[in-house]
């Protein structure tokens, strides 16, 4: 369970607030994934980084700001999220994002999970 | 766009039964992975079993096991030998076109 980190584990803020979700991986891999899981729902992919470029943003709203210095690391930047916002955020990392067969599997993070008050 | 359907959104287990949790699913790809995930409560998920798409065979993982019906589009989970840390929820997941998709996942709990 620790190949996959995130920190910090639980965050409580106000609308009207800046912080950032780390997470950060030890598996050697060059893609990382951002998720949001909320209650009832399925896991909704946020954002894609391979080899440290972005490949795939899905609609998500400009308030999450996503950063990826090198293929261990993963942030995602907050400010000005709404109650809705609410959720654990789940990062995940694979070997390659790019769909080659066998790099496929990812390894997830414990999640962090936000309160957005 | 690939779908993933988990129909049942609880079930419950003797301890030592045998449970079996089902999953379909609905891609245009040919080549894509078919993946299980558990989610302890307040724990990481973890991958459980997976299998490819063009493998005839059923992917097992000790009492992991799969029913892979490639023309049915059907991914049901088996758990053979329940035990008390096998409750939690299990997620069905589909992997095609460089893009992992997700169930609405189901609960299972375990009775001692």
């Amino acid at each position: 369970e620790t190949g996959v980190t995130q920190t910090p584990r639980h965050l409580v803020m106000g609308m009207t607030n800046k912080k950032s979700l780390k997470c950060e991986q030890h598996l050697g891999h060059n893609a990382m994934y951002w998720y949001k899981q909320s209650a009832k729902k399925p896991l909704e992919l946020m954002f894609v980084y391979n080899f440290k470029e972005q490949t795939e943003n899905n609609s998500v709203p400009s308030r999450f700001s996503p950063e990826c210095p090198n293929s261990s690391h993963l942030f995602l930047h907050l400010h000005t999220l709404q109650p809705e916002d609410s959720a654990l955020y789940l990062c995940a990392s694979s070997q390659d994002a790019s769909g080659v067969r066998g790099t496929d599997t990812q390894y997830f993070g414990p999640g962090t999970r936000l309160t957005v008050l | 766009a690939q779908t993933v359907t988990q129909s049942q959104p609880e079930m419950s287990v003797q301890e030592a039964e045998t449970v079996t949790l089902s999953c379909t699913y609905d891609t245009s790809e040919s080549d894509y992975y078919l993946f299980w995930y558990k989610q302890p409560p307040s724990r990481q998920m973890i991958l459980v079993i997976r299998q490819e798409a063009y493998k005839q065979q059923n992917a097992t993982e000790n009492r992991f096991s799969v029913n892979f019906q490639k023309a049915a589009k059907s991914f049901s989970l088996k758990i053979s030998d329940s035990q008390l840390g096998d409750a939690a929820m299990y997620f069905c997941a589909c992997r095609a076109n460089s893009k992992l998709t997700f169930g609405k996942g189901i609960t299972l709990s375990v009775r001692p």
